[in-house]
C-alpha cells in the first residue's frame, strides 16, 4: 500500500528566505507521480508542482522546486524567496496504480508560516 | 470557464438525515473524484468516476453513494448522515490520458452533522 509521510506539522520561515518542506513516500509501483498542493486559509486546493517517477530533471515552477531523490524516496518542496502570501498548509500527494484511475493519496500536511 | 463548482458551501445536518452534495465541471474532463478532509488527516478518496456511467470506490466509501449520468456532474449522496461524516468535502476533476495528472479541485463543502 502507498504511504506519504510529512514529518513537519509546522514550519516558520523569515520573509525572503528559502524553506524546504519534507515529504517521503512509499510505493511498490515503478510508475508514480508526486504532487504538491497549497491550501491557504480560504480552503481551496492550489496545484503547485508535479514530478513523475521517470522524469530525469527535478521539476521547477517559478519559486517552487521539487528536490526529488528517488533512491531515498523523498520529494521535498523548496520555496525560494518566501513571501507573506506563502503562509498556508502544504500537502504532498502521490498517484500510482493503487489509487484507482490515478487519483491522489495525500500526506497530513505542513503548516508554513512566513514571518515578516 | 467556471472550473469545478460545488454547492452548497456550508451545510448542517442532523444525524440520520440524507442530502446530496453537488459537483459540476465545465472543462469536459472525463475523470471526477470526491475527497474528504478531516483535521490532521489530509484528503482521502471517497469515490471516483472515469466517465459517464462508470464509478468506483476509493479509500473511504462507506455511507456515501455516487452516480455519473453526465460528463459534467458528479453528485455525492449521504444516505443517513452520522457525526463521523463531519468534514470538508472536495470534488476534483482531470482530463483522461497518459501524462495528464493534474487534478482541479472545487472550493469545498463544509458539512457538520449534529
Amino acid at each position: 500500500a502507498q504511504k506519504i509521510t510529512q514529518t513537519q506539522p509546522g514550519m516558520f520561515v523569515q520573509e525572503k528566505e528559502a524553506v524546504t518542506l519534507d515529504c517521503t513516500y512509499d510505493t511498490s509501483d515503478p510508475s508514480y507521480g508526486l504532487f504538491w498542493y497549497k491550501q491557504p486559509s480560504s480552503g481551496e486546493m492550489i496545484f503547485l508542482i508535479y514530478q513523475g517517477s521517470y522524469d530525469q530533471q527535478n521539476a521547477t515552477e517559478g519559486r517552487y522546486s521539487l528536490n526529488f531523490q528517488k533512491a531515498r524516496k523523498s520529494a521535498n518542496l523548496v520555496i525560494s524567496a518566501s513571501q507573506l502570501g506563502d503562509s498556508a498548509m502544504y500537502f504532498c500527494a502521490m498517484r500510482d496504480k493503487g489509487t484507482g484511475a490515478n487519483n491522489l493519496f495525500f500526506g497530513t500536511g505542513t503548516r508554513l508560516t512566513v514571518i515578516p | 470557464n467556471a472550473g469545478v463548482t460545488q454547492t452548497p458551501k456550508f451545510q448542517v445536518l442532523k444525524t440520520g438525515q440524507s442530502m446530496t452534495l453537488q459537483c459540476a465541471q465545465d472543462m469536459n474532463h472525463e475523470y471526477m473524484s470526491w475527497y474528504r478532509q478531516d483535521p490532521g488527516m489530509g484528503l482521502r478518496l471517497i469515490h471516483y468516476s472515469v466517465g459517464a456511467g462508470i464509478t468506483d470506490q476509493g479509500e473511504v466509501p462507506n455511507g456515501y453513494n455516487v452516480s455519473r449520468s453526465t460528463t459534467e456532474d458528479f453528485p455525492l449522496r449521504l444516505l443517513s448522515a452520522a457525526p463521523s461524516q463531519t468534514s470538508v468535502y472536495f470534488c476534483a476533476s482531470r482530463e483522461a490520458g497518459v501524462g495528464v495528472y493534474e487534478q482541479y479541485f472545487g472550493p469545498g463543502t463544509r458539512l457538520t452533522v449534529t
